[in-house]
């Protein structure tokens, strides 16, 4: 298994409402990173995750609450969301542990709507 | 002025044309990944390289550390090759690595 899976592929939700976006891979890696996209622009960076731990949050608003309950699964849990924060977010994976710049793979995505 | 930096932005060729897109980059770095993007879509790796030249199918990417420039080259392009491409570098070589992303060329290959 090659890929990384994302679930919903699309979620649209009110500023009150709370969902979770789902990522999953099964190719052993131990590194997983959260983007958010927006039309037009290149990915940003969120969360990474290594060893299922947070090691990088980059000063992202706490109504984005990530997750990584095993070394296959990573969780975007989200509250109170706003209009703006609307866009794509991709879940991908890296391996940990080799020498030099370590591939990462993306996913489809989850196209994200706040109203 | 971005630390990865992609030309031209935007690109229209007629299908069947030779189509190479440029990125260069002021970091150091240990590998340079090419990504592609439908519109609407998720984005798929096309190739991750640290010296020399690559091939898949239609597609050719190569790269110059010394002078810190990569191409990739689409042969024979064809409509469905339409998408936005991307260059992104690692900022720095280590265990979970950070990427810097390209602003993107939009490619629309006409039939």
């Amino acid at each position: 298994d090659t890929e990384v899976t994302q679930t919903p592929k699309h979620l649209v939700m009110g500023m009150t409402n709370k969902k979770s976006l789902k990522c999953e891979q099964h190719m052993g890696h131990r590194a997983m990173y959260w983007y958010k996209q927006k039309a037009k622009k290149p990915p940003e960076l969120m969360f990474v995750y290594s060893y299922e731990k947070l090691s990088i949050n980059e000063s992202v608003p706490s109504r984005f609450s990530p997750e990584c309950p095993n070394s296959s699964l990573l969780n975007l849990h989200l509250h109170a969301l706003q209009p703006e924060d609307s866009a794509l977010y991709l879940c991908a994976s890296s391996p940990l542990g080799l020498a030099g710049y370590n591939e990462q793979f993306f996913g489809p995505g989850t196209r994200l709507t706040v109203l | 002025k971005n630390e990865v930096e992609q030309s031209p932005q935007n690109l229209t060729a007629q299908e069947g044309e030779f189509i190479t897109i440029n990125c260069s980059y002021s970091v150091g770095i240990s590998a340079l990944h090419w990504l592609q993007q439908h519109p609407g879509g998720g984005i798929v790796s096309l190739f991750m390289l640290s010296s020399g030249k690559k091939k898949h199918g239609r597609l050719i990417a190569t790269i110059n550390i010394q002078e810190k420039h990569s191409s990739l080259h689409i042969t024979a392009s064809h409509p469905r090759d339409s998408a936005v491409y991307i260059c992104a570098v690692p900022n720095y070589g280590g265990a979970t690595n950070k990427l810097i992303f390209g602003t993107g060329t939009l490619l629309a290959v006409q039939p």
